[in-house]
């Protein structure tokens, strides 16, 4: 168990919907990252956060958003989705600054598109 | 920008024999290394990591690896493989400059035959 916790942990929507995927960090950390993973892309980098500001930026769509709340927990929403939008999202957190790549992974929230 | 090539999708080996997956990246600034694995259904683990110091870098469950900067290589073995070792294992490159996420490699599979 990573202590970084994900839900919802699958998801089953249509095409055009909304939805929104939650994660809470572990006790005590300060960094969430967002990553999709699919079949054709791998493990891409969306997006990370510090203490609630936006730290670095990677391949997020414009239909996608982020956000990391005073209780340090994220949100990752997805807009106008499409079939390719189906993927694994993960969540994982740390504690930030120069240890910035020893990231602890939630157990990923799986979307599919329909 | 950082990259990592993984040579070989998929590697499959027979128990007891050498495990040998390879990783190449790419970094304009000396660079953060990582091994992560993956279980089924399952978020991503660190096997091991190299920052600074020793080249040669010991993991968990028996696994190393080298970073060769000549040859931008941080290539992971395991002298003895075991049916647990089967997972899909990534390679990973970051850096101590600000804004600089996990970049992963496509991955490689595992198999493992008795």
């Amino acid at each position: 168990d990573s202590g970084v916790t994900q839900t919802p942990k699958h998801l089953i929507t249509a095409t055009g919907q909304r939805v929104t995927l939650r994660c809470s960090p572990r006790s005590g950390d300060l960094s969430v990252y967002w990553y999709q993973q699919s079949l054709d892309q791998g493990l891409q980098f969306l997006i990370q956060y510090y203490n609630g500001e936006e730290r670095a930026k990677g391949n997020i769509l414009e239909r996608f958003s982020a956000q990391q709340f005073p209780d340090l927990h994220s949100e990752l929403n997805l807009s106008s989705l499409e079939l390719g939008d189906s993927a694994l999202y993960f969540c994982a957190s740390n504690r930030g600054g120069m240890n910035a790549g020893e990231l602890f992974f939630g157990e990923g929230s799986r979307l599919t598109v329909l | 920008a950082q990259s990592v090539t993984q040579l070989g999708s998929h590697v499959s080996v027979s128990e007891g024999a050498l495990v040998l997956l390879r990783c190449n990246y790419s970094s304009s600034v000396p660079p953060y290394l990582f091994w992560y694995v993956q279980y089924p259904n399952q978020g991503l683990q660190l096997l091991l990591k190299y920052t600074t110091g020793a080249t040669l870098v010991k993991g968990i469950n028996g696994f190393e690896a080298e970073f060769k900067k000549s040859e931008t290589s941080f290539h992971l073995t395991k002298p003895s493989a075991h049916m647990s070792d089967a997972a899909e294992y990534f390679c990973a490159v970051t850096s101590t400059q600000a804004g600089t996420a996990l970049i992963f490699g496509k991955g490689t599979t595992l198999s493992v035959s008795s």
